[in-house]
């Protein structure tokens, strides 16, 4: 495996469900994101972790739960998620989490909640 | 609230011919980046402009960067069918050297036709 990469690609899930995303880099970068891709706003940026601390989380609410175990894994927990909250799921990763470094993302989890 | 605004939002365009995308932003940065995306995969890191006045210049495609106007553009020459996808720009309204939290455009679907 190469770059970023996240699992599951597509996730159907009911509002009472509990689920879990996974991204993994193997670029030994130390700055991992989530962003949320939906259809009729612009990528947003969701939560950072640096060096496994999270450092940033851009008023997500709290049925978004992340997990940043070790520099190379990031999850998103998600519970008792809303049908508006159907998106794509974009994990990144950079060099440091530092001004100017490029982000590298992965393919997404295409979500869909009913 | 730092908004980032692209134009067009949809272009379509025929081979050969030469186009601009512009980027304008609301509050200062001397952060921008430039991004592709695919139908159906992930962004791919097209650009990072550090600096007023920077430029940069990769194959068809040609990016600059003017902080004073906050205006970012993104030149296409002699255009190709495989230059077809969205392309995104993102400002980093992170403050100062130890942070980077992306901003982005709405998008800019760019077809470019036989």
């Amino acid at each position: 495996e190469t770059g970023v990469t996240q699992t599951p690609r597509h996730l159907v899930m009911g509002m009472t469900n509990k689920k879990s995303l996974k991204c993994e880099q193997h670029l030994g970068h130390n700055a991992m994101y989530w962003y949320k891709q939906s259809a009729k706003k612009p990528l947003e940026l969701m939560f950072v972790y640096s060096l496994e601390e999270r450092v940033e989380n851009n008023s997500v609410p709290s049925r978004f739960s992340p997990e940043c175990p070790n520099s190379s894994h990031l999850f998103l927990h998600l519970h008792t998620l809303q049908p508006e909250d159907s998106a794509l799921y974009l994990c990144a990763s950079s060099q440091q989490w530092a001004a100017g470094d490029e982000q590298f993302f992965g393919p997404g989890t295409r979500l869909t909640v009913l | 609230e730092l908004k980032v605004e692209q134009n067009p939002l949809f272009l379509s365009m025929q081979e050969g011919k030469n186009y601009t995308i512009y980027c304008n932003y609301s509050t200062t940065s001397d952060r921008l980046y430039w991004y592709r995306q695919d139908p159906g995969k992930s962004l791919e890191s097209l650009f990072v402009l550090l600096s007023n006045g920077a430029v940069k210049q990769e194959g068809r495609l040609m990016a600059s960067l003017d902080t004073k106007a906050r205006l970012s553009t993104l030149h296409i020459t002699a255009a190709v069918h495989d230059l077809s996808a969205t392309y995104f720009c993102a400002v980093d309204k992170g403050q100062g050297p130890g942070a980077q939290k992306l901003v982005f455009g709405q998008g800019t679907r760019l077809t470019i036709n036989p």
